[in-house]
């Protein structure tokens, strides 16, 4: 059975970055795509990207861009260490808006791109 | 972005009742739609994807049903372990989108 572990800090201070883990265990990262969604405390959910085992990735732009070196980049970076069966989560520049509890989702095609398996999520709480 | 409308908000109910919530996409996305249900403190759970096939190991008591912008998720006889949020979720664009939820309470 396939499943799913979100660790990382579970506070971070405002304008600094987020970085989380999701550990894979049970199967390959190999021909899924690999998701994070966000959760504010009681409010909806929020898809806030993906990376495919290949390492292409797509980002949710409305979490916003910051400038460097004269271009936008998104806040969002994700990246997958298929030695590890891990994918990464960098979130920069974070404002409390950013608090919630964040899962990573396993989408695969066999399900039409649902999100099949969930990590069990972990709260970040962004304070200083 | 495709803008994903649930209906209602929240509703009140009882067990054995037959339950109905609807979803409503901004654009068709063909049968891109699934459904999840979260208990409070957990992550969502898978229980329909591409409209109406119901994922492995959940009971026949959910069906879905739709296609293009309209759809449905029903219980057909609520249990006690169904009191839950609902989302509905679209998988038809690169960015997913997810309804604002159901809550299904105990009338």
């Amino acid at each position: 059975q396939v499943q799913l572990q979100e660790s990382g800090p579970g506070l971070v201070k405002p304008s600094e970055t987020l970085s989380l883990i999701c550990t894979v265990s049970g199967g390959s990262i190999s021909s899924y795509y690999w998701h994070w969604i966000r959760q504010p405390p009681g409010k909806g959910l929020e898809w806030i990207g993906h990376i495919y085992y290949s390492g292409d990735t797509h980002y949710n732009p409305s979490l916003g861009s910051t400038i460097y070196n004269t271009s936008l980049k998104s806040r969002v970076t994700i990246s997958a260490d298929s030695s590890k069966s891990q994918i990464s989560l960098k979130l920069t520049s974070v404002t409390a808006a950013d608090t919630a509890v964040y899962y990573c989702a396993r989408g695969g095609p066999l399900v039409k791109g649902a999100f099949d398996f969930w990590g069990q999520g972990t709260l970040v709480t962004v304070s200083s | 972005d495709i803008q994903m409308t649930q209906s209602p908000s929240s509703l009140s109910a009882s067990i054995g009742d037959r339950v109905t919530i609807t979803c409503r996409a901004s654009h068709s996305i063909s049968t891109f739609l699934n459904w999840y249900q979260q208990r409070p403190g957990k992550a969502p759970n898978l229980l329909i994807y591409d409209a109406s096939t119901l994922q492995s190991g959940v009971p026949s008591r959910f069906s879905g049903s739709g296609s293009g912008t309209d759809f449905t998720l029903t219980i057909s006889s609520l249990q006690p372990e169904d009191f839950a949020t609902y989302y509905c979720h679209q998988s038809y664009s690169t960015r997913g989108t997810f309804g604002q939820g159901t809550k299904v309470e105990v009338k």
